[in-house]
């Protein structure tokens, strides 16, 4: 039974530009969080996916935008690249109802 | 302000050497309270979650517990495998939904 899975493992990329993160969900789940953990720090919720929608949303600005397509597979969009977004990118999938989230290997971004 | 802390956040034991890790917490309408560890560069993997004020949870080495205001994660006789750093995260309520609050962690390091 695969677990979460995200690709790609590492990116770099400069100031301004533009990234895609993918993931994709333990088998049987239908919700999709994503999480931005900078180093020595807990993970931070970004946002969650369920249905093709946004459901709930963290602090993070609008450059921050997401996507679920009907596999459940999820996008992480983050436009006008900061060095501060430099970071581990988490997904974490769960089924709808159950609280517990079981989470990906994550992306590392670095931003120059 | 919900918040999660988490003490030490560092702790080093010699194998064999029993201790326990606090996460306490400041949340309205806490709906579940989880531990993950996280080995270094890869995403957390889940431990426990545990609801109610009483509650205790065990695997191998690791026992949790939960009150109303704080959770300990017991480690008995610890191994060098054991070693990592260990999260706690709440589910609030918050903005109208539920979200999932981090602490920073605390990173364990067992000797030989």
């Amino acid at each position: 039974d695969a677990g979460v899975t995200q690709s790609p493992t590492h990116l770099i990329k400069t100031r301004g530009q533009q990234v895609t993160l993918r993931c994709s969900p333990k088998s049987g789940h239908d919700t999709v969080s994503w999480y931005q953990q900078a180093l020595g720090q807990g993970p931070q919720f970004i946002f969650q996916y369920y249905e093709e929608e946004e459901r709930q949303r963290g602090n993070f600005p609008d450059r921050f935008s997401g996507h679920q397509y009907p596999n459940y597979s999820s996008e992480l969009n983050v436009n006008a690249l900061l060095l501060g977004d430099s970071a581990l990118y988490l997904c974490a999938s769960s089924l709808r109802g159950k609280e517990t989230q079981y989470f990906g290997p994550g992306t590392r971004l670095l931003v120059l | 302000e919900d918040q999660v802390t988490q003490s030490p956040e560092a702790l080093r034991l010699q194998e064999g050497e029993s201790s326990s890790l606090n996460c306490s917490y400041t949340v309205s309408g806490l709906r579940g309270l989880f531990w993950y560890r996280q080995d270094p560069g890869k995403g957390p993997e889940f431990l426990f979650t545990l609801y109610s004020a009483g509650e205790e949870k065990e695997k191998e080495r690791l026992k949790a517990t939960l009150t109303k205001k704080e959770s300990f994660l017991h480690i008995t006789a610890p191994k060098p495998e054991d070693s990592a750093t260990y999260l706690c995260a709440v589910q609030a309520w918050m903005d109208s939904s539920y979200k999932l609050i981090f602490g920073s962690g605390t990173r364990l390091l067992v000797r030989p």
